[in-house]
């Protein structure tokens, strides 16, 4: 099974600051999907960006964006003009092209600073 | 569309009851997932379907867990009889699944947290 490794617990960002959460994966497919998952205290999760493993351009969704490094197995997550409410667990995801299962990371939880 | 409906939200129950979570996906949504939440362990998926047929139910942790999807818009997932180790957030997920045509992304409901005493 594909294996997903979020190595920061915890991350902190000042109000207004940039912050970047990393991911790494491990695959031997050469086609797949990445995704990034925001859990508010609400817990309810909420798709954040895709990322299709085919596209070398970087996914953007307004202050979110990635930086897809498919050498290294690496995909992380930028939040810039952070605000207090992206205080969240977030967790990298990843899914192969062709298959149904998703493998999530083990989150990644983020608090902003006023 | 109302999104992944689950039910109930908060569940509280003694050591030894049965204890049944709803979900019901996304309409036209083919494939259905369990998820549990807990903070040792992260996110665990417990069993998946697809076309309400179960593809992989290897996260279930053992014979007191069982799930069922009769039909495309309701799935269940029984407890019995509960333990306290159990206590956790139980996640259900859908999406539409065609394949070879991977576009599809997991949409969650809400989550039912659940006590067990």
């Amino acid at each position: 099974a594909q294996t997903v490794t979020q190595s920061q617990p915890e991350m902190s960002v000042q109000e207004a600051e940039t912050v970047t959460l990393s991911c790494t994966y491990d695959t031997s497919e050469s086609d797949y999907y990445l995704f990034w998952y925001k859990q508010p205290p609400s817990r309810q999760m909420i798709l954040v960006i895709r990322q299709e493993a085919y596209k070398q351009q970087n996914a953007t969704e307004n202050r979110f964006s990635v930086n897809f490094q498919k050498a290294a197995k690496s995909f992380s997550l930028k939040i810039s003009d952070s605000q207090l409410g992206d205080a969240a667990m977030y967790f990298c995801a990843y899914r192969s092209r062709t298959g149904n299962q998703f493998y999530f990371g083990t989150g990644t939880s983020l608090t902003v600073i006023p | 569309d109302a999104g992944v409906i689950q039910s109930p939200r908060h569940e509280v129950t003694e050591m030894g009851q049965e204890v049944t979570l709803r979900c019901k996906p996304i309409s036209g949504h083919n494939s259905l997932f369990w998820y549990r939440q807990t903070m040792m362990r992260g996110l665990e998926l417990l069993i998946y379907f697809n076309n309400n047929v179960p593809i992989d139910d290897s996260g279930m942790p053992e014979d007191r867990f069982s799930a069922k999807m009769p039909n495309a818009s309701f799935s269940t997932l029984k407890i019995q009889p509960s333990e306290p180790r159990d206590s956790a957030v139980y996640f259900c997920a859908s999406s539409l699944w065609a394949g070879q045509d991977g576009a599809n992304v997991l949409t969650f409901g809400a989550g039912s947290r659940l006590t067990v005493l």
